[in-house]
């Protein structure tokens, strides 16, 4: 079946834009979590879904960046009057419910290269 | 709080060559540690897991045993192949029920035929 998408593969934007970048998880699965990569270092947590339940939000660096999965499936990450601090790999993951055989595991999207000139 | 902390790269070997890349990790509890590998222009896959201590994960021909006593998880492959040149990440997923993962910072492997 198809795995986690994540539109778009690439984003230049001007520093004070607004960009939204989208989180398609495998149908079924009900955990959502994002990630930020930068370059040379291992993915760094932002935040996390249940269902359409935002459960962590601590890893968000500041009030600039939000998600949301209203309907409990595609995800938005929202990062508004971007920065070039902010450019970095974002990651999508996602896990299946607990108990159907492969637990702890997350499946990644190919992510969001942002670039911000 | 909760860290990884890997050996640092890159580490280059010839083919056939025996692979150990070290991952220690500092957590309170009991967590689960995990081997992802990111291939050349590819997302993150994992490679194996280990959830209690003792637990040997496996894949591939790559081994990595949780060691409490050490608070190590060291990843091991017996015989590398040019196709196992990537970037290898530990991580680990704490005791609360979030699910989230603390990564290492990556150590890239660079096969050689």
């Amino acid at each position: 079946g198809a795995g986690v998408s994540q539109s778009p593969r690439y984003k230049v934007t001007k520093r004070g834009q607004d960009v939204a970048l989208r989180c398609d998880p495998i149908s079924g699965h009900v955990s959502l979590y994002w990630y930020r990569q930068a370059l040379g270092q291992g993915p760094e947590f932002l935040t996390y879904f249940n269902y359409e339940a935002q459960q962590d939000k601590s890893g968000l660096p500041n009030d600039r960046f939000s998600a949301e999965r209203p309907e409990g499936s595609i995800s938005t990450l929202t990062i508004q009057r971007t920065e070039q601090r902010d450019s970095a790999m974002y990651r999508c993951a996602s896990s299946p419910p607990r108990g159907t055989g492969t637990l702890d595991e997350q499946f990644f999207g190919p992510g969001t290269r942002l670039t911000v000139l | 709080g909760n860290s990884v902390t890997q050996m640092e790269g890159p580490v280059t070997l010839s083919e056939e060559a025996f692979l150990t890349i070290n991952c220690t990790y500092t957590a309170t509890g009991y967590p689960s540690l995990f081997w992802y590998v990111q291939y050349p222009g590819e997302g993150l896959q994992l490679l194996l897991k280990a959830t209690k201590a003792d637990d040997k994960g496996s894949n591939k021909g790559f081994e990595a045993t949780y060691r409490k006593e050490t608070t190590s998880f060291h990843l091991e492959k017996g015989s590398v192949q040019v196709s196992d040149s990537a970037v290898y990440f530990c991580a680990l997923k704490g005791s609360s029920n979030t699910g989230k993962l603390i990564f290492g910072q990556g150590t890239t492997l660079q096969v050689k035929p």
